[in-house]
């Protein structure tokens, strides 16, 4: 199945700054996703990203708080804009596994913002 | 749309006892079924899937679950509980749009 290196692992930062988080796959993906997960919640998805075009995004996510880049079938960032401490989570990426038929994460970024 | 419902949000059961965690889901279409581990500051990883044919699928670790489609259900079963399965558990369906995940429910194993 797809291997996926997922960096920060986790990261303090300050309110009012941005995190960068970066995901890399073995192979190469048309779909990678993005989700938060709360503390103590479960998944929710942020957005799609597609290479070659704007990511999509699911209701309650905008594009200035977590601007999403794609510039190849291998790899993918989300941003944290503008923290605040309400931002506080495990942020994880995801693609389809077509070898396996289901879906492979990333180890997750656990991001407190402080 | 999809949404997946898991029935209990924490479960507790001494080691060598069965383990069931229920998850309902609804789907306007056939769905995927999916269950995912998350150990303690970890990932997903998953532990068994439905998409077609047989309908109780065997995971990793011991762990099956039946896709009933009468009931709308996919719990997840291990015969006999380890203090190695204590973890967080979620159930995933698939209809024709990314995952969509139940809240997740946290199995603890009394030894």
């Amino acid at each position: 199945s797809a291997v996926i290196s997922q960096k920060p692992s986790r990261d303090i930062c300050q309110r009012g700054t941005s995190l960068t988080i970066q995901c890399q796959v073995d192979s190469q993906v048309t779909m990678m996703f993005w989700y938060r997960q709360q503390p103590g919640q479960s998944l929710t998805l942020i957005a799609t990203a597609n290479q070659g075009s704007e990511a999509t995004y699911e209701s309650g996510f905008v594009i200035d708080k977590f601007p999403i880049s794609r510039p190849n079938l291998t790899f993918s960032t989300l941003t944290v804009s503008n923290m605040s401490p309400e931002d506080s989570s495990i942020y994880l990426c995801s693609v389809e596994d077509l070898l396996s038929g289901g879906y492979t994460f990333g180890s997750g970024t656990r991001l407190t913002v402080v | 749309a999809q949404s997946v419902t898991q029935l209990g949000s924490h479960v507790s059961v001494s080691e060598g006892a069965l383990v069931l965690l229920r998850c309902n889901y609804s789907s306007s279409v056939p769905p995927y079924l999916f269950w995912y581990v998350q150990y303690p500051n970890q990932g997903l990883q998953l532990l068994l899937k439905y998409t077609t044919g047989a309908t109780l699928v065997k995971g990793i670790n011991g762990f099956e679950a039946e896709f009933k489609k009468s009931e709308t259900s996919f719990h997840l079963t291990k015969p006999s509980a380890h203090m190695s399965d204590a973890a967080e558990y979620f159930c995933a369906v698939l209809g024709g749009a990314p995952l969509v995940f139940g809240k997740g429910t946290r199995l603890s194993v009394i030894a």
